[in-house]
């Protein structure tokens, strides 16, 4: 089974600074990786699928990249309502990372 | 645009059956795959399983036998049932759409928290 860890685990930042998130798969995924962004009391909502291509609607500050084991979600120029939880989520058994909490510095 | 509904009792009891279903409106069932995930603080986000328009299903292992789906697609509907619940099983569980050959999923309903309790 394919296990992914983020990190950190939770980041403090400001608005207008930017965000580095990491998720680390236990064996190579290829560049089959979504990234979600889930509000309190919200769904998750898609952001990034095969590792850096944006979903519909989703702003151009957020980014993807990566690829096998090591992936990278950048936001640029944090907004107030930027400030969420992150989960990753692979393909080979459709796991989820534990979540990155961004939180306001 | 597609939205999704989940619907369904909020408690179930132990070793009873918990019974979902997930309504579509905006967009057709077909060439999805449609799937239940549940959340809860102590497993985090969790795929239970996914039931192509034409029925095929596909279950988290974890669930064993345990888990089943269905789906009418004349009614734009699917459903989830999971047996033997216990108290491990209290969670939000939304359904969600997913693209045929794809992994992540593009549409989720608001999702509905279900405790297991007497």
């Amino acid at each position: 089974e394919v296990v992914l860890t983020q990190s950190p685990a939770i980041l403090s930042l400001s608005p207008g600074e930017r965000a580095t998130l990491s998720c680390r798969a236990s064996q190579s995924v290829s560049n089959s990786l979504a990234w979600y962004q889930q509000r309190p009391g919200q769904a998750p909502r898609l952001l990034i699928y095969d590792a850096s291509n944006r979903a519909t609607g989703i702003p151009a500050r957020f980014s993807g990249s990566g690829s096998g084991t090591d992936f990278t979600l950048t936001i640029t120029r944090l907004e107030p309502e930027d400030f969420a939880v992150y989960y990753c989520q692979q393909r080979y058994n459709s796991t989820f990372g534990q979540g990155t909490r961004l939180e306001l510095k | 645009q597609v939205q999704l509904q989940e619907s369904g009792p909020g408690l179930v009891k132990p070793s009873e059956t918990l019974s979902l279903t997930c309504t579509v409106s905006g967009g057709s069932m077909r060439s999805y795959y449609w799937s239940w995930i549940r959340q809860s603080p102590e497993k985090g986000l969790e795929s239970i399983g996914f039931i192509f328009y034409s029925g095929s299903t596909n279950y988290n292992p974890s669930l064993g036998s345990r888990v089943s789906m269905s789906i009418d697609t004349s009614k734009n509907q699917f459903s989830l049932r999971l047996s033997s619940v216990s108290a491990a099983d209290t969670a939000i569980y939304y359904c969600a759409r997913r693209k045929g050959g794809g992994y992540y999923y593009d549409v989720w309903g608001q999702g509905t928290l279900v405790t297991v309790s007497s």
